[in-house]
């Protein structure tokens, strides 16, 4: 039982390079979302597609853009990395409905020098 | 503006002894509440949530949390900390998967 899979686990880019981070869910759900984790600041909202063929920005979105592939693929591109995004990556799923109940992946570790 | 708090930013407890992660929030409409838990190198992995009814709510593992409306509260408690309970804490508060988190509490065990 899969749930969330995000590739690659690590990577390290120099500045201006570019990368996509892959998530994929086997769990039928409709909505899926990028987020950011930095030290003592939690996890901040990237991006979110509500459902198969819609996309959001979510609190923190410069730099970044997304693409809802089919339903199971949400991937989160960076264009030209910057050193500011060095942070750890969490994509994560949720089946449709108010309650909001998230599934996480494992986390994609990224470091820009 | 929306906003979760979590005061305590590292708690050491002893194996066996009880604890209370504090979560105090900010938010417009009626909160859907959160409690994750997130192992080293792990994903976050929810603990509990809380919707409408009861504002105490069981989760997984043991744990516990209450809502406050008059605090706009929502402590996390397990009666007997386990040494395997060693990780980072969020509570967390949204809707619709678009969750505001708290910075996190980590928690240390001793045995």
């Amino acid at each position: 039982n899969a749930g969330v899979t995000q590739t690659p686990k690590f990577q390290v880019l120099k500045t201006g390079q570019s990368m996509t981070l892959q998530c994929a869910q086997d769990m039928n759900h409709n909505s899926m979302y990028w987020y950011r984790q930095d030290p003592g600041m939690g996890l901040r909202l990237i991006y979110y597609s509500a459902s198969e063929g819609t996309t959001d920005k979510g609190e923190v979105p410069n730099g970044y853009n997304v693409s809802r592939l089919n339903k199971r693929e949400f991937s989160l591109r960076l264009e030209s990395a910057a050193p500011s995004q060095t942070s750890v990556y969490f994509c994560a799923s949720s089946a449709q409905g108010r309650s909001g109940e998230l599934f996480f992946g494992e986390g994609s570790r990224l470091t820009v020098l | 503006a929306q906003s979760v708090t979590q005061p305590d930013i590292h708690i050491t407890v002893s194996e066996g002894a009880s604890l209370e992660l504090r979560c105090n929030y900010s938010y417009g409409a009626t909160p859907y509440l959160f409690w994750y838990v997130q192992s080293p190198g792990q994903g976050l992995q929810l603990l509990l949530k809380y919707f409408s009814g009861d504002t105490l709510v069981q989760g997984i593992k043991g744990f516990e949390a209450e809502f406050k409306r008059s605090q706009s509260s929502f402590n996390l408690r397990k009666p007997s900390v386990h040494w395997s309970d060693a990780a980072e804490y969020f509570c967390a508060v949204g809707a619709r998967g678009k969750l505001i988190f708290g910075q996190g509490t980590e928690l240390s065990v001793k045995p």
